[in-house]
């Protein structure tokens, strides 16, 4: 089985630029995480999908990220405008529904410079 | 405010040795119970999960759960050097839409 892929692995970027993450998950999990992990911490949650609806974006600061899952398979994480403290490892997890076990992928880690 | 405690470390153990690694969390609702491991530069990978006060045994591996003192333990018999990583507790409340909160990690150093 499969796991979840993200793309890219590594990002750098100047502050106030863009940037974007994929994310696709295993195949029929209907729930979908990206989290943030800053380094010697644990990750913090983003976001939840349940298919292509949101369960909980409390912690993702709305002004400059968003996220979507259109399809209700893969899912975007965009950043816009960039600021120097959003430099850490975003992560992706999918689990068959939210009460099962969450599984990761590789990570994308972005460096804002 | 949900918090998930863990002392960071380094815990150093010598190969061979069982590594215990422990958590408490402040929501006493708590249902579900998971540990990662992260190795340096990774992903966390699933390694055990636990729903009921008890032992859970997976191999070297046992997960200790004690709901009514919010404490959970990782115990890692016959620790290789291949077991040093960062060890993540990560609880969950059982509605389903709540989210994973995780610990800060401790990390595990298995002396060769």
């Amino acid at each position: 089985e499969a796991g979840v892929a993200q793309s890219p692995r590594y990002k750098i970027i100047e502050k106030r630029q863009s940037v974007a993450f994929w994310c696709n998950p295993i195949s029929g999990h209907a729930t979908l995480y990206w989290y943030q992990q800053i380094l010697g911490q644990g990750p913090k949650l983003l976001i939840q999908f349940q298919n292509n609806g949101v369960v909980d974006d409390s912690q993702l600061p709305k002004d400059r990220f968003s996220a979507e899952r259109l399809k209700g398979v893969d899912s975007t994480l965009k950043i816009q405008p960039a600021k120097l403290e959003d430099s850490a490892v975003y992560l992706c997890a999918s689990s068959l529904s939210s009460l099962h076990e969450q599984y990761f992928g590789p990570g994308t880690r972005l460096t804002v410079t | 405010q949900k918090e998930v405690e863990q002392n960071s470390g380094p815990l150093s153990v010598p190969e061979g040795a069982i590594a215990s690694l422990n958590c408490t969390y402040s929501d006493r609702g708590s249902q579900s119970f998971f540990w990662y491991r992260q190795y340096s530069g990774k992903s966390p990978e699933l390694i055990m999960s636990i729903y009921s006060n008890g032992d859970k045994e997976d191999g070297r591996f046992t997960a200790q759960l004690n709901k009514a003192s919010q404490y959970v333990s990782l115990l890692i018999r016959d620790s290789q050097p291949s077991d040093s990583a960062t060890y993540l507790c990560a609880v969950m409340l059982n509605s389903g839409n709540t989210p994973l909160v995780f610990g800060k990690g401790t990390r595990l150093s298995v002396i060769a």
